[in-house]
């Protein structure tokens, strides 16, 4: 079946900072979508993205979708607290695949 | 964005014992429902996959007579966990998908909240 599969796991970010997670698909994805959970919370929708090579951006955040549809990333900007959480990429015609998702921590 | 509710948001009971969960699409019409379990520091697992008025579809691994699901609204879907065990112990979050409402995307997935189960 469809696996998708993100690194790093964890990222542990100085404030202010940047940085990218990454995300893998064994097969071609019709989209690609990410969220957000916070600590103790729930996922949160984010952003879905849907044509090849696509490019998006929410202030800070920046996803972008692969050529071939099969990898998506996500990129931080000058990383704040309120960034902490972690990130997941989903994946799937119908029923979502989730990536192991990359735990993000801040230190200030 | 389109909202999702979760009732309870935990739960503690004997093991033995049903606990039921409800999810209800508070703003927009869920054609579809799933859902999932967490494990902490884990991604999400979907359970099952259910259609309003139809009969829930289980992922493999997942015991239907464990796990009953009712889906029989656009708004409101149920799980049951029946004679739960602590390894039945964790998260459990439903989402929605569907249209009208709030809903931005008729493809993407709304969580609700999640509920917190913990059998003694």
């Amino acid at each position: 079946g469809q696996q998708v599969m993100q690194i790093p796991q964890y990222q542990h970010v100085q404030e202010g900072e940047d940085f990218t997670t990454y995300c893998n698909s064994s097969t071609t994805l019709s989209n690609i979508q990410w969220y957000k959970q916070r600590p103790g919370g729930h996922p949160v929708f984010l952003i879905q993205l849907v044509k090849s090579g696509e490019v998006k951006k929410q202030k800070r955040l920046t996803f972008q979708f692969g050529e071939a549809k099969k990898n998506s990333s996500l990129h931080i900007t000058a990383t704040q607290t309120t960034d902490v959480g972690t990130y997941f990429c989903a994946g799937g015609d119908y029923k979502l695949s989730f990536g192991a998702g990359t735990t993000v921590t801040v230190r200030a | 964005g389109a909202v999702v509710s979760q009732h309870p948001s935990w739960v503690i009971c004997k093991s033995g014992t049903s606990v039921k969960i409800e999810c209800r699409s508070l703003d927009f019409q869920a054609t579809t429902m799933f859902w999932y379990r967490q494990f902490p520091k884990q991604s999400l697992m979907l359970m099952a996959t259910s259609n309003e008025g139809s009969k829930a579809t289980y992922e493999q691994g997942v015991e239907k007579d464990k796990f009953l699901i009712n889906h029989a609204s656009l708004t409101l879907s149920t799980l049951t966990v029946t004679s739960a065990h602590p390894e039945d112990s964790s998260f459990y979050i439903c989402s929605g998908e569907g249209q009208g409402g709030s809903i931005r995307f008729t493809d993407t997935q709304y969580f609700g909240p999640g509920t917190r189960l913990t059998v003694l």
